[in-house]
């Protein structure tokens, strides 16, 4: 199947500061990304549609100035929590659908952000 | 709203073991339907998907059906392996782009 990467796994900051966290598909175009959110024993929650060329489309209650989307290329799309704070520790994860609307949708290998 | 659920949360079986692993969605007007798998601190590998035109996938000692009507899917695990301990996650697509999510089954297959 077709490989999401994304960078970093880890990420530990320090309040206040911002993280970027990166979205790559390796072997196909991505015109649509997407970035989830993940709490411990909890599912995946939709934060954003990334879309190429265009501003994301959020999700109601996810902060569009905290969590801003850039799809600059087909194959990139970057997440950077902006001034974060502990209550944004989480587990990202990005995913990419290879073609149209009925194609399997494939997932990165998650971010795990801590912020102390 | 178009929920997914996921029953049971957890399951511990011993290895050799047929299972099923249930989900159920409120909306039958799908796209599609994939089941993943998540080991602890992983992201998401991609195990079956299926067409909202189809009844069922196989891939090796795992079949999925889908049941639009009922708005219910099964995944089958044959012959369970210690190695198959994971999170199921069964996914919906409603909308053409991104996918519901159930809470997933946590499976502990036990040698």
């Amino acid at each position: 199947g077709a490989v999401v990467s994304q960078h970093p796994s880890r990420v530990i900051c320090k309040s206040g500061t911002s993280v970027k966290i990166e979205c790559r598909s390796l072997d196909f175009q991505a015109t649509t990304m997407f970035w989830y959110r993940q709490f411990p024993k909890q599912s995946l929650m939709l934060m954003a549609t990334s879309n190429e060329g265009s501003k994301a489309t959020y999700e109601q209650g996810v902060e569009k100035d905290k969590f801003l989307i850039n799809h600059a290329s087909l194959t990139l799309s970057t997440l950077t929590v902006t001034s974060a704070h502990p209550e944004d520790s989480s587990f990202y994860i990005c995913s990419a659908r290879e073609s149209g609307y009925t194609g399997e949708l494939f997932f990165g290998e998650g971010s795990r952000l801590t912020v102390l | 709203k178009q929920e997914v659920t996921q029953i049971p949360a957890a399951l511990s079986v011993p290895e050799g073991e047929n299972l099923v692993l249930n989900c159920s969605f409120t909306d039958s007007a799908i796209y599609n339907l994939q089941w993943f798998r998540q080991d602890p601190g992983k992201g998401l590998t991609s195990l079956l998907l299926i067409q909202s035109s189809q009844r069922e996938q196989t891939s090796g000692r795992l079949n999925a059906s889908l049941d639009k009507s009922s708005g219910r899917s099964t995944l089958y695990i044959a012959a369970s392996q210690p190695g198959d301990s994971a999170t199921y996650l069964c996914a919906v697509n409603y909308s053409g782009y991104a996918l519901n999510f159930g809470k997933g089954t946590s499976l502990l297959v036990t040698p």
